[in-house]
């Protein structure tokens, strides 16, 4: 079975941290995501990477930026956290044939900002 | 631009009793459809997926789906349902070479 695992479930930080949260996949997946859960919005998409070094922004991408420099791990970046950033955080891999590929999902870090 | 519309907030019923929760979807072209289930303090798990072919999709823990080109809908479906299906249910669509967009979420919650 796919592992994606979120090296977090619970993190809270202040105003103005640089938050980095981690996230590593164990079945040599190329694309990788990052997305936000917020209730009544569903999942939207801040980044995902077709491959290492690679990124792309998706819908919500102001006040994040993330990395990949190995393909197993993808960390999302909150240059300087804010309240409007408390969120669910869950991060997803997929194999990249196609566009009928499910992605698999970590259990998600629950993110306070204060 | 494309939307997925999950119309039900919450869905309640009897367990043994069928359960359906309702997507519909507004894109263009022939999308890829999917659903997937949280359950508590989880991330999503995908139950199964619509790419071609024979409208009744079958996935997992005894869940179907059926796609409707008129009517554009992709309802999830199943013939009796558990306590332990109690969970949030997301509808998901994507257009060939867009991303993957995700409806608001239905509650389930069956009543033993």
């Amino acid at each position: 079975d796919v592992k994606v695992t979120q090296s977090s479930r619970y993190l809270v930080k202040r105003t103005g941290e640089k938050v980095f949260l981690e996230c590593v996949q164990d079945m040599d997946h190329e694309n990788m995501f990052w997305y936000r859960q917020d209730p009544g919005l569903g999942l939207r998409l801040i980044y995902f990477s077709y491959d290492v070094k690679m990124k792309e922004k998706g819908d919500i991408p102001e006040g994040y930026s993330v990395s990949r420099e190995k393909k197993e791990r993808f960390s999302l970046i909150l240059e300087s956290a804010s309240t409007n950033q408390t969120s669910m955080y869950l991060c997803a891999s997929s194999l990249p044939q196609g566009d009928n590929q499910p992605q698999h999902f970590g259990d998600g870090t629950r993110l306070s900002i204060l | 631009a494309q939307s997925v519309a999950q119309p039900e907030d919450q869905v309640n019923v009897a367990e043994g009793n069928p359960l359906t929760v309702k997507c519909t979807y507004s894109v263009s072209g022939n999308p890829y459809l999917f659903w997937y289930v949280q359950y508590p303090n989880r991330g999503l798990q995908f139950l199964l997926k619509y790419i071609t072919g024979d409208n009744l999709v079958k996935g997992s823990y005894g869940f179907e789906a059926e796609f409707n080109k008129s009517q554009t809908s992709f309802h999830l479906k199943k013939p009796s349902a558990l306590v332990s299906d109690s969970a949030l249910y997301f509808c998901a669509v994507r257009p060939p070479g867009y991303k993957l967009s995700f409806g608001a979420g239905t509650t389930v919650t069956v009543r033993a």
